[in-house]
């Protein structure tokens, strides 16, 4: 599996928007890039996907750069619920496995 | 829906004991996943299933792990014997057969197991 490196901590603040990045070099053409975040004492949830194209839905947007080798996952608004480990996350096309690497955990100011 | 479904929240065992956790999918899923979670180690896929066969186990740590999908609405992930270094957050989660190019991965609260 591709790899993808993120930074270990962020913080920011609320009403504020969050760029969440994210490297994967290694990154195969029918890999999809994940975002999934893990709120305190919860399971991961689902955030966003994409491919090649930005993608935006209620929670997030999704920014791919052109070489698919970096991503961004922006948050146009932080509230304090936002508070999160957020993972990203490459699967190929069809496969069912996801690997978790160690995220960057998000802090929110009030 | 009800989400995923995982019981017990909570164990505490002493060592050389069985533990089973058992997870409920989301209905109409066809892939069941166990995962565990620690400070060390992060989360680490331990076995899938699909249909209820287990189509990938190279996460479970060693034989005294196993794990068992008797049917399409339940799943149970046995320790025995637990040791101490079992001690983590497992987690069940779970995905439709995927329509088009993903599928979600839906994730219960967690089992906190510790073991002393």
């Amino acid at each position: 599996d591709a790899k993808t490196t993120q930074p270990n901590s962020m913080e920011s603040n609320e009403e504020e928007p969050v760029h969440l990045p994210c490297n994967h070099s290694t990154i195969s053409g029918t890999d999809y890039i994940h975002w999934y975040r893990q709120l305190p004492s919860q399971g991961p949830e689902y955030v966003i996907h994409g491919l090649t194209s930005n993608v935006n839905n209620r929670m997030a947007s999704l920014a791919i750069a052109e070489d698919r080798k970096s991503s961004t996952l922006i948050l146009h608004r932080a509230t304090l619920r936002d508070a999160a480990v957020y993972y990203c996350i490459l699967q190929r096309t069809g496969a069912q496995k996801l690997v978790f690497g160690q995220g960057t955990r998000l802090t929110i100011n009030p | 829906d009800a989400g995923v479904i995982q019981s017990p929240r909570h164990e505490v065992t002493e060592m050389g004991q069985e533990v089973t956790l058992r997870c409920k999918p989301i209905s109409g899923h066809d892939y069941l996943f166990w995962y565990r979670q620690t400070m060390m180690r992060g989360l680490e896929l331990l076995i899938y299933f699909n249909n209820n066969v287990p189509i990938d186990d190279s996460g479970m740590p060693e034989d005294r792990f196993s794990a068992k999908m008797p049917n399409a609405s339940f799943s149970t992930l046995k320790i025995q014997p637990s040791e101490p270094r079992d001690s983590a957050v497992y987690f069940c989660a779970s995905s439709r057969f995927p329509w088009g190019s993903y599928n979600e991965q839906f994730f219960g609260p967690g089992t906190r197991l510790t073991v002393l």
